[in-house]
């Protein structure tokens, strides 16, 4: 079974500023890694995955995430940060053909 | 194609009645999946069909909840008899056949009130 550790509930930082949010996973099979973004009542929308080969993953709105198998790390970074950038961000694992098991969420809170 | 549709996207109950959700996924998507999100959580996994086959239904939280796909098009999830606790954001998504590889594309989900 897969499971996400998603190491801050919370992380405010200001605009402009970079920003590392942190995943760690557990899994005996090869997994993939994914990372989604929720705004305010709405559903949750795909950022980036990684699947295999390079280990740093380029996502959309700026987003990159890298995979560090010997850590079971996928921590997602943004090197300057916007105020719209605010909201909820969760990290998934799916090992081979099981279904996306996903963390706790981090609120990331930009401030102005 | 306008992506996971879910409707209603609010309902309001009272404890003991009986409610049912829809959600229309993306037309070319085999696989549709349910979800239950509360306040402060991940989306926790209920339930999933590949066309009209559910291949997974032990996740579902009770006998209270289940879930149908007729013709492998829509899908409705019911919850009998609810709780106060039923209280959640209920969450549908659709992939390919290789959705772990793909991503999954979400609706904007279902907000369950139980009164």
């Amino acid at each position: 079974a897969q499971s996400v550790t998603q190491l801050d509930s919370q992380v405010p930082v200001f605009e402009e500023a970079p920003v590392e949010l942190r995943c760690n996973y557990s899994s005996s099979v090869s997994v993939y890694l994914f990372w989604y973004v929720q705004y305010p009542n709405q559903g949750l929308q795909l950022l980036l995955k990684y699947l295999s080969g390079s280990t740093l993953v380029k996502g959309i709105n700026g987003f990159e995430a890298e995979f560090n198998k010997s850590q079971t790390s996928f921590h997602l970074r943004k090197p300057s940060v916007h105020i719209s950038d605010t909201a909820e961000y969760f990290c998934a694992v799916s090992g081979g053909n099981t279904p996306l098991v996903f963390g706790k969420g981090t609120r990331l809170s930009v401030i102005a | 194609d306008t992506g996971v549709s879910q409707n209603p996207r609010h309902k309001i109950t009272k404890r003991g009645q009986n409610v049912t959700f829809r959600c229309d996924p993306i037309s070319e998507h085999n696989r549709l999946y349910w979800y239950r999100q509360t306040l402060g959580q991940g989306p926790e996994f209920l339930t999933y069909f590949q066309n009209e086959a559910q291949l997974e239904k032990s996740r579902l939280l009770s006998d209270r909840f289940s879930a149908e796909r007729p013709k492998g098009s829509f899908s409705t999830l019911e919850i009998q008899r609810t709780e106060q606790g039923d209280s959640a954001m209920y969450l549908c998504a659709s992939s390919l056949a290789q959705g772990q590889i793909y991503g999954y594309t979400f609706g904007s989900g279902t907000r369950l009130t139980v009164v």
